[in-house]
């Protein structure tokens, strides 16, 4: 079992609250991704990392907002919760070329 | 944006029966498809990672194959069991040196005991 972490799993918050994703690897890869997914609708890539000090934009807009200030850590942050945030964010890890792995997810309700 | 289609959207078979799902890419974006297996509650697991036209890899029951010139690579479940019931994602990267997976939407399989 991959040894990729989020946290909270659950959270259910508040319109114009502050939030955090957390995401935590343990097997130093580089490259790290946040995905976010819709029910029924494809996982789309929102975030991604390259390494420390690295965060890039991914295909969907999104307004939250990444950090990567160690390499086993990439959260991710809403600065101001709306209820279009509601869905679930997974994120992953990987090295060149091989296969993700992904974290359980964290299902965001915005009420 | 790369479209990556899947088909079909789902899927229920029998118990013991063998089955068989598809995934189409544009041909001239590719450079790997990786396929994964999203079970309830769980996490996506990586299945298989292709680069080569006419790729086959196999584990276990589950084998894929590729073709990469004409877009489509096909998932196959020989002897389905009630574990196997699961969403299938398959994911393309392309060839715009980014190495960023575009996912489809993926085919639900349930397997009837």
């Amino acid at each position: 079992e991959a040894d990729i972490y989020q946290t909270p799993r659950y959270l259910v918050i508040g319109t114009g609250k502050k939030i955090t994703l957390e995401c935590s690897q343990t097997m130093g890869h580089d490259k790290m991704y946040w995905y976010q997914q819709d029910p029924g609708m494809e996982l789309h890539l929102i975030h991604y990392s390259y390494g420390v000090n690295s965060t890039e934009k991914g295909d969907l807009s999104s307004e939250s907002t990444v950090s990567r200030i160690r390499t086993e850590h990439f959260p991710l942050t809403l600065e101001s919760a709306r209820p279009s945030h509601t869905s679930q964010y997974l994120c992953a890890s990987s090295i060149l070329n091989y296969e993700q792995y992904f974290g359980p997810g964290t299902r965001l309700t915005v009420t | 944006i790369l479209n990556v289609e899947q088909s079909p959207q789902s899927l229920h078979v029998q118990e013991g029966d063998s089955t068989n799902f598809t995934c189409s890419f544009p041909s001239s974006n590719f450079y790997a498809l990786h396929w994964y297996r999203w079970e309830t509650a769980k996490s996506p697991e990586a299945l298989f990672v292709m680069t080569l036209n006419g790729d086959e890899k196999k584990k276990g029951r589950i084998s894929a194959t590729l073709n990469t010139k004409e877009g489509y690579s096909y998932l196959y479940i020989k002897g389905s069991q009630p574990e196997d019931s699961a969403t299938y994602l398959c994911a393309l990267i392309s060839n715009f040196g980014n190495e960023k997976l575009t996912f489809g939407t993926g085919t639900r399989l349930t397997i009837i005991p």
